[in-house]
């Protein structure tokens, strides 16, 4: 069974930084692009960046481009964004999604999201 | 890269269809054949439900159906049911290489 489990949320200054997790089971991580994508509680969706299956290519909306690092650690089977510079917008639950079948846009796996809340 | 245009909400009644659109511009729906639908309950974390515009996942209602005319992708559900209640979103990629999301659609079963 697929699994995604982030972790990492929580309350961060505005200016400061965060490091999100997302811990993958159930497939071959390595052979799969993935994502992290947030939503505004009560708002939107909004595709916040991804990262190639061998972590050499990576790419960021402009929302967070400069301010955001996406990475992977295939041994450990794990997603990882680095969030610095934080501002107020950023607050968000952040998912991590799996890239699905398709050729561009579609996410098969989605884990359950963890709440980052921006607020000094 | 500005989001999608999804209406904020339809509804309709069971054993209805409805259709929710979702129009984006020449450089993102318009061009490419990469556009996704998703479905989210509240509380829950978004479903895959349509990929590259009108592809089907594995264990996806045939009910669900979509296609794409110009800068305008359309999501259709058929023989609606209560458990369709919930919010959509379109997806498409871009010129630019990112991802877009539409601003989503309340689907309210009457």
């Amino acid at each position: 069974e697929v699994q995604l489990v982030e972790s990492g949320g929580g309350l961060g200054q505005p200016g400061g930084s965060l490091r999100l997790s997302c811990v993958a089971s159930g497939f071959t991580f390595s052979g799969y692009w993935m994502h992290w994508v947030r939503q505004v509680p009560g708002k939107g969706l909004e595709w916040v960046s991804g990262i190639e299956s061998d972590g050499s290519k990576a790419k960021y909306g402009d929302s967070v481009k400069g301010r955001f690092t996406i990475s992977r650690d295939n041994a450990k089977n794990t997603l990882y964004v680095q969030m610095n510079n934080l501002r107020a917008e950023d607050t968000a639950i952040y998912y991590c999604a799996r890239d699905g079948p398709g050729g561009a846009t579609d996410f098969d796996y989605w884990g359950q999201g963890t709440l980052v809340t921006v607020s000094s | 890269q500005s989001a999608l245009t999804q209406p904020a909400s339809v509804s309709g009644s069971p054993g209805q269809s409805i259709t929710i659109s979702c129009t984006g511009t020449s450089s993102d729906v318009g061009r490419y054949h990469y556009v996704s639908w998703y479905q989210q309950h509240p509380g829950k974390a978004p479903k895959l439900m349509i990929y590259d515009v009108s592809n089907r996942p594995s264990g996806v209602s045939n009910r669900f159906s979509a296609s794409k005319s110009g800068n305008t992708a359309s999501l259709t559900i058929s023989g609606l049911q209560a458990e369709d209640e919930a919010d959509y979103y379109c997806t498409s990629f871009t010129s630019s290489d990112t991802l877009v999301f539409g601003g989503g659609t309340k689907l309210t079963v009457l």
